[in-house]
This record gives C-alpha cells, sequence and structure tokens, in this order.
C-alpha cells in the first residue's frame, strides 16, 4: 500500500532513554520531513532531508537527530528524551522535484516523555 | 517563526452553510496550501495555489490569494458534517521545499 508509515504508533518513555521513531515512505519521494504537533503552536519542522545523504535543521532542532542512509527511511532519534519532547510527531514526504511540492504526512507517533 | 497564521481559530456552523478560513503571512512565498487534519490523525493535502494565481477552485473547495496583503482565504461550500477537522495553510518560499504551517482553524459542522 502506496503512503509512509510511522512506527511505534504511540510510546511511553522514561526521561534519559534514548528512543528511535521509525518512517518509511514508498512512494519513491526525494524529500522527507519530520515535525513535532503541539496543542496552541500547530506544526513545528524538527528536521528535514531533500534527498538520501543528506539532512537540515528546522526550526526546533535541539534534542534530536536524523539519518538518511536511503531514499524511503527517515528515522528520528531521540538521545536522551526529555518532558518537553512529549509531543505528537508527525512524518511527511515530498517528490522533491521541481516546482511546487505537497507534501503526504504519516499516521502520527504519540510520544510521552515522563 | 510561524509563517502562516489562520484566523479564525475555530468556527462553528450547521450542515449546508458555508465556512471561510482566512490565513495572513509575512514573507514572500512560492505558493501556499491547504491541509486538513482529522482528529488524531496525519495532515491530508487540500488544494495548493502558485503566487503568481489569484483563485483556485477544487469541488466545494475555493481559495483565493491576495499576496498584496499577504492573505489567503479557504471556502468550502455546502458543508457537511464530516467537513469536520483542523485546517492548516501553509506557505513556501524560497528554493527548498520545506513548508511552514500555521496554527489552524478548528471547523466544527453540526447537523
Amino acid at each position: 500500500i502506496a503512503g509512509i508509515t510511522q512506527a511505534p504508533t504511540s510510546q511511553i518513555l522514561a526521561a534519559g532513554r534514548r528512543m528511535t521513531l521509525r518512517c518509511t515512505q514508498d512512494m519513491r519521494h526525494n524529500a522527507m520531513y519530520w515535525y513535532r504537533q503541539d496543542l496552541g503552536l500547530g506544526l513545528r519542522l524538527i528536521h528535514y532531508s531533500n534527498t538520501a545523504g543528506t539532512t537540515g535543521k528546522g526550526e526546533v532542532p535541539d534534542g534530536y537527530s536524523v539519518s538518511r542512509a536511503n531514499t524511503d527511511d527517515f528515522p528520528l532519534t531521540l538521545a536522551s528524551a526529555v518532558p518537553s519532547q512529549t509531543s505528537v510527531y508527525f512524518c511527511a514526504s515530498s517528490p522533491g522535484l521541481a516546482g511546487p511540492n505537497e507534501q503526504f504526512f504519516g499516521p502520527g507517533t504519540r510520544l510521552t516523555v515522563l | 517563526s510561524q509563517q502562516g497564521e489562520e484566523d479564525p481559530q475555530a468556527l462553528s456552523i450547521q450542515e449546508g452553510e458555508n465556512a471561510t478560513m482566512n490565513c495572513s503571512y509575512k514573507t514572500s512565498i512560492n505558493n501556499l496550501q491547504w491541509y486538513r487534519q482529522n482528529s488524531g490523525r496525519g495532515l491530508v493535502h487540500l488544494i495548493l495555489i502558485r503566487s503568481n494565481e489569484r483563485e483556485k477552485h477544487s469541488g466545494r473547495l475555493r481559495v483565493t490569494l491576495d499576496t498584496s496583503k499577504k492573505s489567503s482565504s479557504l471556502l468550502i461550500t455546502a458543508s457537511r458534517a464530516a467537513d469536520t477537522a483542523s485546517y492548516f495553510c501553509a506557505t513556501s518560499g524560497g528554493s527548498n521545499y520545506k513548508l511552514t504551517f500555521g496554527k489552524g482553524t478548528l471547523l466544527t459542522v453540526n447537523p
């Protein structure tokens, strides 16, 4: 089934633990993104990747890291989770070709850091 | 910082009425997009309007863009209960593909 999958669906994590959120797309899109969504703040870009092998920082990158070893996968890692990272995380992708690009979103991961 | 800002934050209407949501932004854009998010789900793209376009239609959706006022509006005609969702505008500028999202308008359509 074409689209974006995220795992896990939800997670409760103790502060200080390391956590990797997984994101996979099968649309062969060049560009991928990680957002966090918090009540009253909307969606904020954490990191992005325009193509495999490259990544860039978004609006709120601190405390997060990403890698883009191949076209399909774009994992987000929290090296040492803190309660302020409690949020809903969305992965998205877009064709990344010349011209305007719509983004396709995954179903999200709800993360609670205690 | 947020680029797009939607107005109103929340809107409640009766089924069959039209719903209008507005978006204002601060800097030059290449295009503006509208997305919909049902509760607990990911965002879904609705419509894209380029900076050189003034109006665009898609089914019951009508989007306008006024670059001189740095604003856009999304009109949903003949609303249905199933249109209940949050609606976000997102702007794109520069040479990359990144989008900057607003905080959204929560639309409730009462049957």
